[in-house]
């Protein structure tokens, strides 16, 4: 099955740094999804998009759902040990309402 | 409100056995979906269930795996005879309708031994 494209594939930051990923795809989305997963747990909604062009916060997070409908961003300022975590993109394709994940970025504060 | 309540949280198996899992959607979710997560991976949709019917299952291995939703609320997905590739974790999602964001369940961690 298809899966979105994800860079970076996992980020070694330190805490305070500011954040930037983002998710590609071959296919148009009419709505874009950012989740956070936590080891042992199931995703968790963080921000939905649903017009191009459009931009959301969620606290310090920032998404962005790109004007071609193909791509999309997730910024993290001021990062804190708990925003530790895998983080996935989901796009639902026009006329079709399966969500389909991207690969994941992984990542990791340094103390 | 309550989540998405999953179970067991995890099962260990031999391959070729059966095994089950269960899942209770948020209440007055009409959409319920299964997903297989590898380790490494993101979720890949099994099935998607619209009430009590089949709205998607084309990337579902038939030939082993079964689910249902007989009531359209709770639902169970099945694995029958089990295989070595078959081990991640199984992550039930539901949402409001079928254009509304997807809340997931803690998952099960399936290991075929």
């Amino acid at each position: 099955g298809q899966q979105l494209n994800q860079s970076p594939q996992s980020m070694f930051i330190q805490e305070g740094e500011d954040v930037s990923m983002n998710c590609t795809s071959s296919s148009i989305f009419n709505t874009w999804l950012w989740y956070k997963q936590d080891p042992g747990e199931g995703p968790v909604l963080l921000i939905a998009l649903y017009k191009a062009g459009e931009l959301t916060s969620n606290g310090r997070l920032t998404a962005q759902f790109g004007i071609t409908r193909k791509d999309s961003f997730l910024n993290i300022s001021a990062s804190i040990p708990s925003d530790v975590g895998i983080y996935f993109c989901a796009g639902q394709l026009i006329g079709n309402e399966k969500l389909t994940f991207g690969t994941g970025t992984r990542l990791t504060i340094i103390p | 409100e309550a989540g998405v309540a999953q179970s067991p949280r995890y099962k260990i198996i031999e391959k070729r056995q059966s095994v089950a899992f269960w899942c209770n959607p948020i209440s007055g979710h009409a959409t319920l979906y299964w997903y297989q997560q590898i380790l490494g991976q993101g979720p890949k949709l099994l099935i998607q269930f619209q009430n009590n019917g089949v709205v998607d299952d084309s990337q579902l291995p038939k030939d082993r795996f079964s689910a249902e939703r007989l009531k359209g609320v709770d639902s169970t997905l099945k694995i029958q005879p089990a295989k070595l590739e078959d081990s991640a974790v199984y992550l039930c999602a539901s949402s409001r309708d079928r254009r509304t964001e997807a809340f997931f369940g803690q998952g099960t961690r399936l290991t075929v031994v």
